[in-house]
């Protein structure tokens, strides 16, 4: 099992449209996680840390369930602007590596 | 305030040459770190430096070492490169370990 997974998608969902991706993660002592974004051909960029309370920026809002081991990112009415892929990154506990999900495509048309 | 620069932004080497690849930071970031990303993989972190004087091995060291030169530059170097380090290497930095890291704009490298 890999150790963070996402559905690649692509999410196809039309503006103005919620839409949630999930991030699973292996490891129960992973302690830091977040969610970025990367265009085509471009950085990641960092979108939020999630953190264990929950966290909501705007339009983006991310949970960390714990109990059973995935971070999830909800953006409410979509933008043309957010297509994009959405990384997700956990950090574990002991190791200094972080561990990048391989990301979820999201196309958001007219 | 310029983030996290690296140079170049293309290059083309052929198998056996060697290169270098530069990255500098003016965020004051203790932590810096290099990744390669190819397709249907995801990023993976080849070497990092958690603070000045200090690197350290990544998930994919093989056939690379870097040089934490000061606080704010990290360079990587390929001795001699092989088709298989065809990919786009990312730059970053953090003020920490454990905590978020800013991206360079990537370098594409082809190796033939």
């Amino acid at each position: 099992r890999k150790e963070v997974e996402q559905d690649p998608g692509p999410f196809n969902v039309p503006e103005g449209a919620t839409v949630a991706f999930n991030c699973t993660y292996s490891n129960s002592a992973s302690q830091s996680f977040f969610w970025y974004r990367q265009d085509c051909r471009k950085e990641p960029k960092l979108l939020m840390s999630v953190y264990s309370s929950g966290n909501e920026d705007g339009r983006f809002t991310a949970q960390l369930n714990r109990a059973s081991q995935y971070i999830s990112l909800l953006i409410r009415d979509s933008k043309l602007s957010d297509s994009a892929t959405y990384l997700c990154v956990v950090l574990s506990g002991g190791s200094y590596i972080p561990t990048f999900g391989r990301g979820t495509s999201l196309i958001v048309h007219p | 305030n310029a983030g996290v620069t690296q140079t170049p932004k293309f290059q083309v080497l052929k198998t056996g040459q060697s290169m270098t690849l530069q990255c500098a930071q003016d965020m004051n970031h203790n932590s810096m770190y290099w990744y390669r990303q190819d397709p249907g993989m995801g990023l993976r972190l080849i070497y990092y430096s958690a603070s000045e004087g200090t690197t350290d091995k990544g998930e994919v060291p093989n056939g690379y070492n870097v040089s934490r030169l000061n606080k704010r530059e990290f360079s990587l170097r390929l001795e001699s490169a092989a088709p298989s380090q065809t990919s786009v290497y990312f730059c970053a930095s953090s003020e920490e370990i454990y905590v978020e890291q800013y991206f360079g704009p990537g370098t594409r490298l082809t190796v033939t």
